[in-house]
């Protein structure tokens, strides 16, 4: 079984440019997940969608964020324009089904950010 | 907001000790979770703990759901170098929301 797959893998930008990361979640996963993790840090969740509509984006800096998941399966996250905080690694995680409460997050290898 | 604090930050043991890491939270959870997150990869999910007062094992694993359903615990016995790596305890809410710690860095010495 394919996992969760993401793109670019390192992608270095300068401040207030635009940047876009891809996700592609495990097949029939209805859940797909952005978390951004800052270096020495836990995991932050950004948004949360359950299939095509938002289930929580509390924490996402919606003046420079925006998520996407169209038709229920792959997402796509922008950041413009970016600034130096943002550097960080951008994981991507689908799980099976809505309100399962198994906690089974599986992972992409994650896209690495550096803002210049 | 939720938040979860993890204890300790870092150790370095020596190969073949166990090693005990806690977890505890201002809020109440769900489900309970630890990962281990390698250089340059993904959480894995290690244990998942439903019910308070639940202890699971996973082979060398052993973690616990605390009663209060606020704290948690991760014991890993006789450990070994592949058990490098960053480990996380994480809580879950309602809607599948899941809410990591900001980690434990483990070192084992052969």
């Amino acid at each position: 079984e394919a996992g969760v797959a993401q793109s670019p893998r390192y992608k270095i930008i300068e401040k207030r440019q635009s940047v876009a990361f891809w996700c592609n979640p495990i097949s029939g996963h209805a859940t797909l997940y952005w978390y951004q993790q800052i270096l020495g840090q836990g995991p932050k969740l950004l948004i949360q969608f359950q299939n095509n509509g938002v289930v929580d984006d509390s924490q996402l800096p919606k003046d420079r964020f925006s998520a996407e998941r169209l038709k229920g399966v792959d997402s796509t996250l922008k950041i413009q324009p970016a600034k130096l905080e943002d550097s960080a690694v951008y994981l991507c995680a689908s799980s099976l089904a809505a309100q399962a409460n198994t906690g089974e997050l599986f992972f992409g290898e994650g896209s690495r950010l550096t803002v210049l | 907001g939720q938040q979860l604090n993890q204890s300790p930050q870092s150790m370095f043991i020596q190969e073949g000790e166990d090693v005990s890491m806690n977890c505890t939270s201002s809020s109440i959870f769900n489900t309970w979770l630890w990962y281990k997150q390698d250089p340059g990869e993904g959480p894995v999910l290690l244990i998942a703990l439903y019910k308070a007062g639940e202890l699971t094992s996973n082979g060398r694993l052993t973690a616990q759901f605390g009663i209060t359903r606020k704290d948690s615990f991760l014991n890993i016995s006789a450990s070994i170098p592949s058990d490098v790596g960053i480990y996380f305890c994480a809580g879950e809410t309602s809607y599948d929301k899941v809410i990591f710690g900001p980690g434990t860095s483990l070192s084992v010495i052969p």
